[in-house]
């Protein structure tokens, strides 16, 4: 089974700063891709970033980046000028099975807090 | 233009009862996802469509849970004789294709409280 690992529960962080969410996974797949939802207190996850795997630059998307370390099987997610809209659950997702299977595994998510 | 949707927003019910939870996914998407968000807890799949078809229903739980998709749009999930532990977020997202590269958009999901 496919295991995704977030082992932040939670992180706060001023307004302006940097802040990086880290996350590992499991996959015996050669190419696939990662993700990274955020979930606000409205609960509609957004995707945030994607990144395929055979890809060796980074994703970029305006202030969020990933460290994609695919030896590692690790994909973590920075933020930079952090805002306070940025507040909320932050889920990192991996293809839930290989072989054609459909969906995605989520780990548990990290609850970033931006204050003021 | 319109986002998946979810109907009903908030759902209380008894212990035992029957309940349908309802997703109309963004117009053309073929494929169609259900999950379960326990509280402090990512989503875990349930099921897949393709678009009338069950794809994949690994994540159902048990029997007493149930989903369809008769016309390839609008999907219902069901559960027969709710239980306590059936108390979670229920999420529906959407895909324009399958595929484990395509961004799925999601609902707002279905809050489910058996009392």
């Amino acid at each position: 089974a496919q295991t995704v690992t977030q082992s932040q529960p939670e992180m706060s962080v001023q307004e302006a700063e940097t802040v990086t969410l880290s996350c590992t996974y499991d996959t015996s797949e050669s190419n696939y891709y990662l993700f990274w939802y955020k979930q606000p207190p409205s609960r509609q996850m957004i995707l945030v970033i994607r990144q395929e795997a055979y890809k060796q630059q980074n994703a970029t998307e305006n202030r969020f980046s990933v460290n994609f370390q695919k030896a590692a099987k690790s994909f973590s997610l920075k933020i930079s000028d952090s805002q306070l809209g940025d507040t909320a659950m932050y889920f990192c997702a991996s293809p839930r099975a290989g072989g054609g299977a459909d969906g995605l595994t989520f780990g548990k998510g990290t609850h970033l807090i931006i204050q003021p | 233009g319109a986002g998946v949707s979810q109907t009903p927003s908030n759902k209380v019910t008894e212990k035992g009862k029957y309940v349908e939870l309802r997703c109309d996914p963004i117009s053309g998407h073929t494929a169609l996802y259900w999950y379960r968000q326990s509280l402090g807890q990512g989503p875990e799949f349930l099921i897949y469509f393709q678009g009338t078809g069950a794809a994949d229903d690994s994540g159902l739980p048990n029997d007493r849970f149930f989903a369809v998709r008769p016309e390839g749009s609008v999907s219902t999930l069901k559960i027969q004789r709710t239980e306590r532990g059936d108390s979670a977020v229920y999420l529906c997202a959407s895909s324009p294709t399958s595929g484990d590269y395509n961004e799925q958009f999601f609902g707002p999901g279905t809050r489910l409280t058996v009392l």
